[in-house]
């Protein structure tokens, strides 16, 4: 099955700075990428995702890569502010529809 | 739009009771609904996915006449924890699928196993 890493578990940064998380896949058949956010006690909310025929993808201040030949793609958020402190979530989906998680990396932006 | 809820947010109970869990598209119709169970500080692990109509298919290690699913229609499905435990309490979510890849994820259930 789908094999996903993600780095790193936790990031601090400053107001005003920008996050970058990294993941890798095992499954060359993966074909969606999906980032979550997840803040305290609540589901995962879908910020951006990426397709296998794309790569790169932006929204505001957030952006997406993906290199499907190393197999790995990111998260980028530029500009941090307060509110982007939660748990963030990369996936990978083969054709089967199931969505296999990162460990997720805890994000606390700095006032 | 595509919003799921869950019902209830939270729910404490005695050891060796039963508990359901509603989860509902509100704004479109799911094809396939999922459920997950996700331990304090760690990822999302699926339990099992279900289809309107047909029996649920359960994930490797998680027991299915324990963790039972229903999913009497495109909106709606239903986990119910039997004989429920201690090592049972979890942040159980689930999530709902339009047909393509992307799942729309519930809120979220807290289940407090006494």
């Amino acid at each position: 099955g789908e094999n996903v890493e993600q780095h790193p578990s936790t990031l601090s940064v400053q107001e005003g700075d920008s996050a970058v998380i990294k993941c890798t896949y095992s499954d060359s058949a993966s074909n969606y990428f999906p980032w979550y956010k997840q803040e305290l006690g609540k589901g995962p909310q879908l910020i951006i995702d990426i397709r296998s025929n794309v790569g790169e993808k932006k929204d505001q201040r957030i952006a997406v890569t993906l290199n499907k030949t190393a197999k790995h793609f990111s998260l980028h958020i530029t500009e941090t502010q307060p509110e982007d402190s939660a748990v963030y979530f990369c996936a990978a989906s083969p054709n089967d529809y199931k969505l296999s998680f990162g460990a997720g990396t805890t994000v606390t932006v700095r006032a | 739009g595509a919003v799921v809820s869950q019902h209830p947010s939270w729910v404490i109970c005695k050891s060796g009771t039963s508990v359901k869990i509603e989860c509902r598209s509100l704004d479109f119709q799911a094809t396939t609904m999922f459920w997950y169970r996700q331990f304090p500080k760690q990822s999302l692990m699926l339990m099992a996915t279900s289809n309107e109509g047909s029996k649920a298919t359960y994930e490797q290690g998680v027991e299915k006449d324990k963790f039972l699913i229903n999913h009497a229609s495109l909106t709606l499905s239903t986990l119910t924890v039997t004989s429920a435990h201690p090592e049972d309490s979890s942040f159980y979510i689930c999530s709902a699928s339009k047909g393509r890849d992307e799942q729309f994820f519930g809120p979220g259930t807290r289940l407090t196993v006494l």
